[in-house]
């Protein structure tokens, strides 16, 4: 099984819909970020979280909520999707001691109508 | 400005070839220096890191540093088509964290 697990991989669905991505890992890491891809612009982030009472915006966090419900578990929600949230979604955890090297999930893609 | 910046390419090298990767960075107390590597459709891998004390290598890649100019460089030797990937340069600040990611190189080995 994947250190990092995100769920759904693919998603499409409609202006205006609420959408939940989901990230549960098997790391142990307290840190666990969200970010979004688009072609030529990188890794941008939207939320991370150092650990379960701690929550931070990002770069570009407007549009997008998240909720850490455990050491395991950072979810993203889109309250209203709209069509320029379309992209392709990354969770990442991190250690918190030590170097800070990120792990990645598989990423889910996002489609918005 | 950036915090990050890199060439987005296509950077294309002949197999064999010493591939040469860039990054500047804007945030001069940055102290950590991050390479991925992506193929198309999947997550970021890690390739190395490096301290803002040193170069390092590691087999066929080499990561250096320069601070007065502010760039880092990904250097990979004996390209492989394998190799055809995008590259993401990332920074953080170590106390903080927060990885700043650059928006890729894509390079291309061609046989």
């Amino acid at each position: 099984d994947a250190d990092v697990t995100q769920t759904p991989r693919n998603r499409i669905t409609k202006t205006g819909k609420r959408i939940m991505l989901e990230c549960s890992q098997t790391k142990g890491h307290d840190r666990m970020y969200w970010y979004r891809q688009d072609p030529g612009l990188g890794l941008r982030l939207i939320y991370y979280s150092f650990d379960v009472k701690d929550i931070n915006k990002g770069e570009i966090s407007d549009g997008y909520s998240v909720s850490r419900q455990a050491q395991a578990k950072f979810s993203l929600s889109l309250e209203s999707a709209i069509p320029n949230q379309t992209a392709l979604y990354f969770c990442a955890t991190q250690r918190t001691a030590g170097a800070n090297v990120l792990t990645f999930g598989a990423g889910s893609r996002l489609t918005v109508l | 400005q950036k915090e990050v910046e890199q060439n987005s390419g296509p950077l294309s090298v002949p197999e064999g070839a010493i591939a040469s990767l860039n990054c500047t960075y804007s945030d001069r107390g940055s102290q950590s220096f991050f390479w991925y590597r992506q193929y198309s459709g999947k997550s970021p891998e890690l390739i190395m890191f490096i301290y803002s004390n040193g170069d390092k290598e590691d087999g066929r890649f080499t990561a250096q540093l320069n601070k007065a100019s502010q760039y880092v460089s990904l250097l990979i030797r004996d390209s492989q088509p394998s190799d055809s990937a995008t590259y993401l340069c990332a920074v953080t600040r170590t106390s903080y964290g927060k990885l700043t990611f650059g928006q890729g190189t894509i390079l291309t080995v061609h046989p």
